[in-house]
């Protein structure tokens, strides 16, 4: 069974604070890793799909790295603001699946206190 | 643009009760996806569709039925409900793969089965 953790599952942080959080999946057959965006009552929105190891995205103040080799990658959310405030969902994707099968994480639930 | 809807919003059904799920697109999208939210769980695959009149099956696809008989839609019907398919119901699509394209999710049916 293949298993996606991420962690911590819930964070506090004060606006203005830097964080990141992790997102573990099965270092073999690694195919793709995507970072979702999901706030309360609205749909999980796309942040960055990732495929190479050692590859870093970056959209605003919000960046990820991947190591597929260790099976880890990371979220960074820098100077964080009230509106990041959201469940951050990290989805593997191995070699062989079927098509549509991404694997989802339970997710890190952010809040940012103003 | 309305993206990835959904119909219903919210409904309440008794055990053995049958209803369709309603997902509608207007991205030209090829691939959609049902999944199921439950408390304390990542989202999961119920069933796919990697184009009209093709469809097949999730990580869950028990007691759940698909239909794509049009492009822009994809239907989710459960025969007899069971207060176990209680969750929210999560529709999703993509221009391709899964495996490396964003996906874009809709609201989310809301479903208690009593």
């Amino acid at each position: 069974i293949l298993n996606v953790e991420q962690s911590p599952q819930s964070l506090h942080v004060q606006e203005g604070d830097s964080t990141n959080f992790t997102c573990s999946f099965p270092s073999s057959n690694f195919y793709a890793l995507h970072w979702y965006r999901w706030e309360t009552a609205k749909s999980p929105e796309a942040l960055f799909v990732m495929t190479l190891n050692g590859d870093e995205k970056k959209k605003g103040r919000i960046s990820a790295t991947l190591n597929t080799k260790e099976g880890y990658s990371y979220l960074y959310i820098k100077g964080s603001q009230p509106e990041d405030s959201a469940t951050y969902l990290c989805a593997f994707v191995n070699y062989g699946g079927s098509q549509g099968n991404l694997i989802f994480g339970k997710g890190t639930k952010l809040s940012v206190k103003p | 643009n309305a993206g990835v809807t959904q119909t219903p919003k919210f409904r309440v059904l008794k055990t053995g009760q049958s209803m369709t799920l309603l997902c509608a697109q207007d991205m030209n999208h090829e691939y959609m996806y049902w999944y199921r939210q439950d408390p304390g769980m990542g989202l999961r695959l119920i069933h796919y569709s990697v184009g009209e009149g093709t469809t097949a099956k999730g990580e869950v696809p028990d007691g759940y039925n698909v239909s794509r008989l049009k492009k822009q839609n994809f239907l989710l019907g459960l025969e007899s409900a069971a207060p176990s398919q209680t969750s929210v119901y999560f529709c999703a699509s993509s221009w391709g793969q899964g495996h490396v394209e964003t996906q874009y999710f809709g609201p989310g049916t809301r479903l208690l089965v009593l």
